[in-house]
């Protein structure tokens, strides 16, 4: 069955405005990734976590392996922000796998 | 700093045709380099990870079949046939020495079925 359960799938907001995206994990994983697919189709690393949480400026994710989830905030939202966000999980004994969530398709609006 | 090249970045490929793929990495400090696609559902999965030049591997899927190469430290291929929908695929590094270190992905080869 699916791993990597990610939401919303959609999301709209008005600039200047924040959310949250959220992945729930089936079994436990040993790290996280989030990325951003920018306009030109490439794979935008923003964090990479084994716990705990981390910032970048308007960015900030958490991971918690043992409740099997994972956040992304975005806050103070900007038209450049505009794309499709997914989570990706590292489980397994070779960690070279990245199990993917769905993906969520953010468009921030003026 | 650009870590992995790709090329072609996209073909429109006769149904029926194989194609060869290339990814060269920039940085020898992430040897580990692995095959993702993207499907028209927007679904990425990992196919292939390969370690050492010579290791080939080949998997079957929906809607395409692969065989990829690590030919040296440097380059990957990946030559796609029996392609019947068309897809991205990317290529990835990371770095030697821990299991679940972070993976870098390179721009993607877009395939087109015509």
């Amino acid at each position: 069955g699916d791993q990597v359960e990610q939401s919303p799938s959609a999301l709209s907001l008005h600039e200047g405005t924040g959310s949250a995206l959220r992945c729930n994990f089936t079994t436990t994983m040993r790290a996280v990734q989030w990325f951003r697919k920018n306009s030109r189709g490439s794979l935008i690393n923003l964090f990479y976590l084994a716990s705990g949480t981390k910032e970048n400026g308007r960015l900030k994710s958490a991971f918690d392996s043992k409740e099997r989830y994972s956040t992304l905030h975005i806050r103070d939202a900007q038209l450049e922000d505009s794309g499709t966000y997914f989570c990706a999980a590292l489980y397994g004994s070779s960690g070279n796998k990245l199990i993917f969530g769905i993906g969520t398709l953010l468009s921030v609006k003026p | 700093v650009t870590l992995l090249e790709q090329n072609p970045r996209w073909r429109l490929v006769p149904r029926g045709q194989a194609v060869n793929l290339r990814c060269i990495l920039k940085n020898s400090q992430y040897p580990w380099m692995s095959w993702y696609q993207q499907d028209l559902q927007k679904q990425l999965q990992w196919l292939f990870t390969l370690r050492s030049p010579g290791d080939k591997e080949v998997k079957s899927l929906p809607g395409a079949d692969y065989l990829a190469t690590r030919v040296t430290d440097t380059e990957l291929r990946l030559q796609v046939a029996n392609m019947s929908q068309g897809r991205t695929l990317y290529c990835t590094c990371k770095t030697t020495g821990a299991n679940y270190a972070e993976q870098f992905f390179g721009p993607g080869t877009r395939l087109t079925v015509l």
